[in-house]
């Protein structure tokens, strides 16, 4: 199975900031990779997929990019929407898996 | 508007059985390969497993920890997907959601999750 790995898995930041999150995967999926966010009692939302492909409807401050087995989500200028849990997912193989996710917090 | 509306969670015992459904509209339901993600209660998120469409004689994909005890069907008359669970287990405790399949295997709809817990 290919394990993604997420970091950080907390992240503490003030609206306005500007966010990374990375998910590195164990071997190769070229860009078979989407993210996710989910606030809490809600089902998660597509944000990105094809590793940079924003999806229909999502802000233009969320960004995918990806380099090897290391993708990389941004948010240029985190609004108060943003407060969440990210997620990242691969599709390349199966079993589909996910990362452990990031939750980004007020600070 | 695309709609994806879970039931069938509730409580069930160790060693129980329970059917879940996902009904579809605003879609072309038969379509879309569709999938099934659970979330243990405060966890992350586990891909369940995915059933193709049709034109992919409905074939199945399962996670190897579910492999054996669900089994995942849909009927396109009545835009239903369905996640039949035997032999539930503690750890099967989750909200279990379904998603619509897009792309290369992304899932761009989401429903609103069904509830299962298992407990004696």
């Amino acid at each position: 199975d290919i394990q993604l790995t997420q970091s950080p898995s907390f992240l503490s930041a003030s609206v306005g900031d500007r966010v990374t999150i990375t998910c590195r995967a164990s071997q190769g999926i070229s860009s078979y990779l989407a993210w996710y966010h989910q606030k809490p009692g809600k089902a998660p939302k597509l944000l990105i997929y094809a590793a940079s492909t924003v999806q229909s409807g999502v802000p233009s401050r969320f960004s995918g990019s990806a380099s090897g087995t290391e993708f990389t989500l941004t948010i240029s200028s985190l609004q108060p929407e943003d407060f969440a849990t990210y997620y990242c997912q691969q599709v390349n193989s199966y079993p589909l898996t996910f990362g452990g996710g990031t939750k980004v917090e007020i600070k | 508007e695309v709609q994806l509306v879970e039931s069938g969670g509730g409580l069930v015992q160790p060693g129980g059985s329970l059917r879940l459904s996902c009904a579809a509209s605003g879609f072309i339901f038969s379509d879309h390969y569709m999938d099934w993600v659970r979330q243990a209660p405060g966890k992350g998120l586990e891909w369940v497993g995915r059933i193709r469409n049709r034109a992919n004689s409905y074939t199945t994909e399962t996670a190897a920890s579910v492999k054996g005890r669900f089994t995942i069907s849909r009927d396109d008359s009545k835009n239903a997907l369905y996640l039949q669970i035997n032999g539930l287990k503690t750890e099967d405790t989750a909200v279990y959601y379904c998603a619509r399949m897009f792309g290369s295997g992304y899932s761009d709809y989401w429903g609103q999750g069904t509830l299962v817990t298992v407990s004696s």
